[in-house]
Protein backbone atom coordinates (compact mmCIF):
# COMPACT_ATOMS: atom_id res chain seq x y z
CA UNK A 1 0.00 0.00 0.00
CA UNK A 2 1.08 3.55 -0.73
CA UNK A 3 2.59 5.21 2.17
CA UNK A 4 0.69 8.87 3.07
CA UNK A 5 2.16 11.76 4.82
CA UNK A 6 0.31 13.94 7.05
CA UNK A 7 0.54 16.66 10.01
CA UNK A 8 1.78 15.35 13.33
CA UNK A 9 -0.65 17.70 14.85
CA UNK A 10 -3.62 20.40 14.25
CA UNK A 11 -5.57 23.14 16.06
CA UNK A 12 -9.31 24.49 14.98
CA UNK A 13 -11.28 26.65 16.59
CA UNK A 14 -14.33 25.29 17.38
CA UNK A 15 -17.44 25.42 14.87
CA UNK A 16 -15.11 26.04 11.94
CA UNK A 17 -14.12 24.06 9.70
CA UNK A 18 -11.12 21.84 10.06
CA UNK A 19 -9.50 21.00 7.10
CA UNK A 20 -7.24 17.83 7.38
CA UNK A 21 -4.53 17.15 4.69
CA UNK A 22 -2.69 13.88 3.15
CA UNK A 23 -0.19 13.34 0.90
CA UNK A 24 0.23 10.19 -0.62
CA UNK A 25 2.06 10.55 -3.86
CA UNK A 26 2.87 7.11 -4.58
CA UNK A 27 -0.88 6.19 -4.67
CA UNK A 28 -1.51 3.22 -7.70
CA UNK A 29 -4.51 3.35 -9.75
CA UNK A 30 -6.11 1.14 -8.37
CA UNK A 31 -6.00 1.79 -4.24
CA UNK A 32 -8.41 4.24 -2.37
CA UNK A 33 -7.99 6.59 -0.07
CA UNK A 34 -9.78 6.00 3.45
CA UNK A 35 -10.37 8.09 6.89
CA UNK A 36 -10.40 6.90 9.95
CA UNK A 37 -10.03 8.45 13.47
CA UNK A 38 -9.63 7.57 17.22
CA UNK A 39 -10.55 9.32 19.99
CA UNK A 40 -8.52 8.71 23.18
CA UNK A 41 -9.11 5.14 24.78
CA UNK A 42 -11.24 4.19 22.14
CA UNK A 43 -10.74 2.19 19.15
CA UNK A 44 -10.41 3.63 15.26
CA UNK A 45 -13.54 4.75 13.51
CA UNK A 46 -14.24 4.68 9.89
CA UNK A 47 -15.26 8.01 8.36
CA UNK A 48 -14.88 8.36 4.79
CA UNK A 49 -13.22 6.59 1.56
CA UNK A 50 -13.22 7.98 -1.98
CA UNK A 51 -11.12 6.89 -5.51
CA UNK A 52 -10.78 9.63 -7.37
CA UNK A 53 -14.40 11.52 -7.25
CA UNK A 54 -14.73 14.07 -3.98
CA UNK A 55 -17.11 12.18 -1.63
CA UNK A 56 -19.70 13.43 1.18
CA UNK A 57 -21.33 11.48 4.16
CA UNK A 58 -22.79 12.52 7.32
CA UNK A 59 -19.68 12.87 9.01
CA UNK A 60 -17.28 14.80 6.74
CA UNK A 61 -16.82 15.84 3.04
CA UNK A 62 -13.31 14.26 1.26
CA UNK A 63 -11.86 16.22 -1.88
CA UNK A 64 -9.22 13.98 -3.83
CA UNK A 65 -7.04 16.28 -5.87
CA UNK A 66 -7.22 15.38 -9.83
CA UNK A 67 -3.67 13.97 -9.91
CA UNK A 68 -4.76 12.07 -6.74
CA UNK A 69 -1.43 12.69 -5.02
CA UNK A 70 -3.22 14.44 -1.77
CA UNK A 71 -6.35 14.92 -0.01
CA UNK A 72 -8.34 16.63 2.47
CA UNK A 73 -10.55 15.38 5.21
CA UNK A 74 -13.09 18.49 5.99
CA UNK A 75 -15.09 18.71 8.93
CA UNK A 76 -17.64 21.30 8.24
CA UNK A 77 -18.62 23.07 11.52
CA UNK A 78 -15.75 20.95 14.13
CA UNK A 79 -16.65 20.03 17.83
CA UNK A 80 -14.87 19.33 20.97
CA UNK A 81 -16.07 15.53 20.51
CA UNK A 82 -13.98 16.11 16.90
CA UNK A 83 -10.78 15.99 18.78
CA UNK A 84 -9.35 12.90 17.79
CA UNK A 85 -6.12 11.56 15.79
CA UNK A 86 -7.16 10.84 12.34
CA UNK A 87 -5.32 8.37 10.01
CA UNK A 88 -5.25 8.67 6.44
CA UNK A 89 -4.70 5.45 4.82
CA UNK A 90 -4.59 4.37 1.35
CA UNK A 91 -5.05 0.40 0.63
CA UNK A 92 -6.22 -1.48 -2.56
CA UNK A 93 -9.65 -1.71 -3.24
CA UNK A 94 -11.88 -4.55 -1.85
CA UNK A 95 -13.16 -7.12 -5.30
CA UNK A 96 -16.74 -6.96 -5.34
CA UNK A 97 -16.70 -10.26 -7.08
CA UNK A 98 -15.42 -12.49 -4.08
CA UNK A 99 -11.93 -13.71 -5.27
CA UNK A 100 -9.11 -13.94 -3.38
CA UNK A 101 -8.00 -10.94 -1.31
CA UNK A 102 -4.09 -10.66 -1.15
CA UNK A 103 -3.38 -9.78 2.15
CA UNK A 104 -2.37 -6.12 1.92
CA UNK A 105 -5.84 -5.52 0.77
CA UNK A 106 -7.17 -7.27 3.89
CA UNK A 107 -5.18 -4.95 6.62
CA UNK A 108 -4.84 -1.30 7.53
CA UNK A 109 -1.58 0.23 7.44
CA UNK A 110 -1.70 3.14 9.80
CA UNK A 111 0.53 5.50 9.96
CA UNK A 112 1.11 8.32 13.10
CA UNK A 113 -2.20 10.59 11.94
CA UNK A 114 -2.54 13.77 13.22
CA UNK A 115 -3.90 14.91 16.13
CA UNK A 116 -6.80 17.35 15.89
CA UNK A 117 -7.61 19.57 18.84
CA UNK A 118 -10.42 21.11 18.70
CA UNK A 119 -10.24 24.77 21.18
CA UNK A 120 -13.52 26.43 22.70
CA UNK B 1 -25.99 -5.68 18.12
CA UNK B 2 -23.47 -3.53 20.39
CA UNK B 3 -20.38 -3.64 18.12
CA UNK B 4 -17.26 -5.14 18.92
CA UNK B 5 -16.73 -6.09 22.54
CA UNK B 6 -13.43 -7.14 23.76
CA UNK B 7 -12.57 -7.75 27.66
CA UNK B 8 -10.75 -6.65 29.87
CA UNK B 9 -10.43 -3.65 29.29
CA UNK B 10 -7.16 -3.38 31.35
CA UNK B 11 -5.06 -5.75 32.25
CA UNK B 12 -1.43 -5.50 34.60
CA UNK B 13 0.18 -8.27 35.04
CA UNK B 14 4.06 -9.20 35.88
CA UNK B 15 6.55 -10.29 33.81
CA UNK B 16 6.61 -13.68 32.59
CA UNK B 17 3.36 -14.12 33.51
CA UNK B 18 0.27 -15.60 31.06
CA UNK B 19 -2.27 -13.61 29.82
CA UNK B 20 -5.17 -14.01 27.33
CA UNK B 21 -7.91 -10.91 25.67
CA UNK B 22 -11.31 -11.59 23.89
CA UNK B 23 -12.95 -10.39 21.42
CA UNK B 24 -16.52 -10.63 20.36
CA UNK B 25 -16.95 -9.18 17.17
CA UNK B 26 -20.04 -8.29 15.07
CA UNK B 27 -22.03 -11.19 14.45
CA UNK B 28 -22.64 -10.98 11.07
CA UNK B 29 -18.93 -10.47 10.81
CA UNK B 30 -17.07 -13.35 9.43
CA UNK B 31 -13.67 -11.43 9.38
CA UNK B 32 -11.56 -11.41 12.72
CA UNK B 33 -8.47 -8.80 13.17
CA UNK B 34 -5.78 -8.37 15.65
CA UNK B 35 -4.35 -5.07 15.69
CA UNK B 36 -1.26 -4.01 18.47
CA UNK B 37 -0.77 0.02 19.31
CA UNK B 38 1.95 1.28 21.44
CA UNK B 39 1.70 4.92 22.80
CA UNK B 40 1.69 7.63 20.26
CA UNK B 41 1.87 5.34 17.41
CA UNK B 42 -0.93 4.01 15.20
CA UNK B 43 -2.45 0.42 15.62
CA UNK B 44 -0.12 -2.08 14.10
CA UNK B 45 -1.56 -5.27 12.19
CA UNK B 46 -0.78 -8.55 13.78
CA UNK B 47 -3.07 -11.35 12.40
CA UNK B 48 -6.34 -11.93 10.50
CA UNK B 49 -9.00 -14.70 10.67
CA UNK B 50 -11.78 -15.52 8.18
CA UNK B 51 -14.31 -17.48 10.08
CA UNK B 52 -12.66 -19.99 12.33
CA UNK B 53 -9.28 -20.14 9.93
CA UNK B 54 -6.47 -18.18 10.70
CA UNK B 55 -4.79 -16.78 7.02
CA UNK B 56 -2.34 -14.43 7.88
CA UNK B 57 -0.35 -13.51 10.44
CA UNK B 58 2.26 -10.41 10.98
CA UNK B 59 5.80 -11.07 11.93
CA UNK B 60 5.32 -8.85 15.07
CA UNK B 61 3.35 -11.87 16.46
CA UNK B 62 6.03 -13.96 17.74
CA UNK B 63 6.02 -17.71 18.96
CA UNK B 64 4.72 -16.23 22.63
CA UNK B 65 1.29 -15.04 20.90
CA UNK B 66 -1.33 -17.22 19.69
CA UNK B 67 -4.44 -16.30 18.48
CA UNK B 68 -7.78 -18.47 18.10
CA UNK B 69 -10.70 -18.22 16.58
CA UNK B 70 -13.67 -21.19 17.72
CA UNK B 71 -16.24 -22.09 15.53
CA UNK B 72 -15.73 -18.59 13.71
CA UNK B 73 -17.27 -16.35 16.64
CA UNK B 74 -15.48 -14.87 19.38
CA UNK B 75 -11.51 -14.91 19.35
CA UNK B 76 -8.63 -14.85 21.67
CA UNK B 77 -5.13 -13.69 22.12
CA UNK B 78 -3.02 -14.84 24.08
CA UNK B 79 0.71 -14.27 25.13
CA UNK B 80 2.75 -16.28 26.90
CA UNK B 81 5.69 -15.24 29.50
CA UNK B 82 4.88 -11.25 28.57
CA UNK B 83 7.93 -8.82 28.71
CA UNK B 84 7.69 -5.24 29.03
CA UNK B 85 8.07 -5.02 25.66
CA UNK B 86 4.19 -6.24 25.03
CA UNK B 87 2.42 -3.25 26.60
CA UNK B 88 0.19 -1.84 24.54
CA UNK B 89 -3.36 -1.38 24.07
CA UNK B 90 -4.46 -4.83 21.72
CA UNK B 91 -7.20 -3.87 19.09
CA UNK B 92 -9.69 -6.17 17.94
CA UNK B 93 -11.68 -5.49 14.45
CA UNK B 94 -14.43 -7.46 12.29
CA UNK B 95 -15.74 -6.92 9.12
CA UNK B 96 -17.94 -8.16 6.27
CA UNK B 97 -16.58 -10.47 3.75
CA UNK B 98 -15.65 -9.77 0.12
CA UNK B 99 -18.51 -9.30 -2.10
CA UNK B 100 -20.91 -8.25 1.02
CA UNK B 101 -19.51 -5.08 1.54
CA UNK B 102 -17.83 -3.13 -0.95
CA UNK B 103 -16.96 -0.45 2.19
CA UNK B 104 -14.72 -3.09 3.48
CA UNK B 105 -15.37 -1.04 6.25
CA UNK B 106 -13.80 -2.26 9.72
CA UNK B 107 -16.08 -1.99 13.30
CA UNK B 108 -12.78 -1.42 15.97
CA UNK B 109 -13.19 -2.31 19.40
CA UNK B 110 -12.20 -0.10 22.53
CA UNK B 111 -9.44 -2.79 22.83
CA UNK B 112 -7.42 -3.68 26.09
CA UNK B 113 -4.67 -2.26 27.65
CA UNK B 114 -1.76 -3.98 28.80
CA UNK B 115 0.52 -3.11 31.27
CA UNK B 116 3.20 -5.38 31.95
CA UNK B 117 5.69 -4.61 35.12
Amino acid sequence: DAKTTQPTSMDCAEGRAANLPCNHSTISGNEYVYWYRQIHSQGPQYIIHGLKNNETNEMASLIITEDRKSSTLILPHATLRDTAVYYCIVRVATLLTGASVSGSARQLTFGSGTQLTVLP
Amino acid sequence: DTGVSQDPRHKITKRGQNVTFRCDPISEHNRLYWYRQTLGQGPEFLTYFQNEAQLEKSRLLSDRFSAERPKGSFSTLEIQRTEQGDSAMYLCASSRNVGQDPNYGYTFGSGTRLTVV
